[in-house]
């Protein structure tokens, strides 16, 4: 079954600090993975897409990293922000073309001053 | 360059009745797809259109039905609604042929009591 789980469910760090945010995947064929942004009652943008080729993938203070062997990506936010306060959400894609995503449940990320 | 395009931000409706949803996408773009959010279930993909076809549908009941324009604007429509159907309902738009990636808009925020 095609499956995506992020870790942790939610996360409270301090402006300033970094963090790192997981994604483990079990969509089978796999296309690509990408990290979204989502904050509150808007719509999810696009942080980074990843293909099978590339293992690191970075967007200013946003750097994600795949291993396809193991199936898993990770999101690394650096010297955080208050505006990073909002929904990470991780999402495969098992096909170039239409739709065949897979979404993960997201992680919520808190950052307090 | 205009973004995605949701029309109405926010919408209360009765049980029973039901609901039309606008997205325009970027222009261009010839892929639209809609998605339902809620907190328990996430992210879920309803259906995708390209070039006024039906290319993708997720599994969803037949209440829940979509048709796009020669414009590429799309329109979701959901017949007797049911208190479960209160979410998010998010539009997305892409180029279409290959998984560049989806540009989401604001969404719609549907509420039936």
């Amino acid at each position: 079954k095609n499956q995506v789980e992020q870790s942790p469910q939610s996360l409270i760090i301090l402006e300033g600090k970094n963090c790192t945010l997981q994604c483990n995947y079990t969509v089978s064929p796999f296309s690509n993975l990408r990290w979204y942004k989502q904050d509150t009652g808007r719509g999810p943008v696009s942080l980074t897409i990843m293909t099978f080729s590339e293992n690191t993938k970075s967007n200013g203070r946003y750097t994600a990293t795949l291993d396809a062997d193991t199936k898993q990506s990770s999101l690394h936010i650096t010297a955080s922000q208050l505006s990073d306060s909002a929904s990470y959400i991780c999402v495969v894609s098992a096909s170039n073309y239409g739709q065949n995503f897979v979404f993960g449940p997201g992680t919520r990320l808190s950052v307090l001053p | 360059k205009a973004g995605v395009t949701q029309t109405p931000r926010y919408l209360i409706k009765t049980r029973g009745q039901q609901v039309t949803l606008s997205c325009s996408p970027i222009s261009g773009h010839r892929s639209v797809s809609w998605y339902q959010q809620t907190p328990g279930q996430g992210l879920q993909f309803l259906f995708e259109y390209f070039s006024e076809t039906q290319r993708n549908k997720g599994n969803f009941p037949g209440r829940f039905s979509g048709r796009q324009f020669s414009n590429s604007r799309s329109e979701m429509n959901v017949s007797t609604l049911e208190l479960g159907d209160s979410a998010l309902y998010l539009c997305a738009s892409s180029p279409g042929q290959v998984d560049y990636g989806y540009t989401f808009g604001s969404g719609t925020r549907l509420t039936v009591v």
